[in-house]
């Protein structure tokens, strides 16, 4: 069936620094939707992305999805403490159904 | 305010025991889904229904069973609770497919 990993498992990053997550699928999405999880929270929706290419922003934030549509990333520009959490990816494949990736813990080195 | 309630937070149970979890959810939304989630293993989809009455299964629905009699909620079932079934539940709610909106979660502990 379709998978969807992510790297690192893990991101210890110092304050200010950049981070990057990545999501790879084992066949070709039609969407990728990514969600953040705050350390006792639940998941919250962040984005979605349809086109092939297709780049989008929130303020530190930059969506990318690949042009095979089988790969996706999330950067994030001069990380801060309120960054802190695990990001997933979800990759929505030909049966329609959403499969998340691991999630990339991110934890912030004041 | 949208909102996507679970029964309980923490919950602890026997090894045999029926478990109920129950999820509830206020924006009319079609589809509804189960998860657990287990360190390093993200969000592993149990089951899912479209609409009223209706299930699907996950990837992961050995064990468990579901059921939808109306709307607004979506039941999780553990026929005979084991230890391995100790996990972080996960209910979320959508409409034509897009963004899950997620229900604070339940973890069970079976003992």
């Amino acid at each position: 069936g379709q998978q969807v990993m992510q790297i690192p498992q893990y991101q210890h990053v110092q304050e200010g620094e950049d981070f990057t997550t990545y999501c790879n699928s084992s066949t070709t999405l039609s969407n990728i939707q990514w969600y953040k999880q705050r350390p006792g929270g639940h998941p919250v929706f962040l984005i979605q992305l349809v086109k092939s290419g297709e780049v989008k922003k929130q303020k530190r934030l930059t969506f990318q999805f690949g042009e095979a549509k089988k790969n996706s990333s999330l950067h994030i520009t001069a990380t801060q403490t309120t960054d802190v959490g695990t990001y997933f990816c979800a990759g929505t494949g030909g049966n329609e159904k959403l499969t998340f990736g691991t999630g990339t813990r991110l934890t912030i080195i004041p | 305010d949208v909102k996507v309630t679970q029964s309980s937070r923490y919950l602890v149970k026997r090894t045999g025991e029926k478990v109920f979890l129950e999820c509830v959810q206020d924006m009319d939304h079609e589809n509804m889904f189960w998860y657990r989630q287990d360190p390093g293993l993200g969000l592993r989809l149990i089951y899912f229904s479209y609409d009223v009455k209706m299930k699907e299964k996950g990837d992961i629905p050995e064990g468990y069973s579901v059921s939808r009699e109306k709307k607004e909620r979506f039941s999780l079932i553990l026929e005979s609770a084991s230890t391995n079934q100790t996990s972080m539940y996960l209910c979320a709610s959508s409409r034509d497919h897009k963004e899950q909106f997620f229900g604070p979660g339940t973890r069970l502990t079976v003992l």
